[in-house]
């Protein structure tokens, strides 16, 4: 059984500084995917971004980045230049990659506050 | 556009009623799946559909039924045996293609309140 663990329930971050929210995972699979999701007030949850296991190379979009350690089993997402429209709660998420293998396991989430 | 909706956005059960949260998805996605979303929780996973006629029970099946009589929906029914129904359930969709697979997009939401 896989594991997701987020374990900063609430963090706050001043408008346009660079904040990191940690995950980590429990899994004997060697291929996955790993998914951050953002879940803003209006509860819609939005894929944020995606780390395919394979690749060593961090996934990057916009200002999001993520620090995958394969051996660690850490992915944390980096948001630089955080705006207040970035205010949500955070989902890290797990997937293996084998066949017929589509559930995501969620971890709890971490509330993130941007401060004007 | 394309997407999932899911109705009602807030749904009221009294005592011993079943009530039935609806999620369409225009998106040809092959699966679909019901979370259930508590305070302080992550999604859990209630039951998913890989393809029509077929679905299968996640962590948290007791006390809920689905059907998937088309690929496009996939509602979900709070029986009365759901002794604890109030939270917040989202219906995602997702796609068997490579390189999209396993991402999963999500509805808005049906939040359920018990009367």
């Amino acid at each position: 059984a896989q594991t997701v663990t987020q374990s900063q329930p609430e963090m706050s971050v001043q408008e346009a500084e660079t904040v990191t929210l940690s995950c980590t995972y429990d899994t004997s699979e060697n291929n996955y995917y790993l998914f951050w999701y953002k879940q803003p007030p209006s509860r819609q949850m939005i894929l944020v971004i995606r780390q395919e296991a394979y690749k060593q190379q961090n996934a990057t979009e916009n200002r999001f980045s993520v620090n995958f350690q394969k051996a660690a089993k850490s992915f944390s997402l980096k948001i630089s230049d955080s705006q207040l429209g970035d205010t949500a709660m955070y989902f890290c998420a797990f997937t293996p990659t084998g066949a017929g293998s589509y559930q995501l396991t969620f971890g709890k989430g971490t509330k993130l506050s941007v401060i004007p | 556009d394309g997407g999932i909706t899911q109705s009602p956005k807030y749904l009221f059960r009294k005592e011993g009623q079943n009530v039935t949260l609806s999620c369409e998805q225009n998106l040809n996605h092959d699966a679909m799946y019901w979370y259930r979303q508590d305070p302080g929780q992550g999604l859990r996973l209630i039951y998913y559909s890989q393809i029509v006629n077929d679905f299968q029970k996640g962590d948290i099946a007791e006390g809920y039924s689905v059907s998937r009589e088309k690929k496009e929906s996939f509602p979900l029914t709070v029986t009365s045996a759901q002794k604890n129904p109030t939270a917040f359930y989202l219906c995602a969709s997702s796609t068997f293609g490579q390189g999209n697979r396993n991402i999963q997009y999500f509805g808005a939401g049906t939040r359920l309140s018990v009367l």
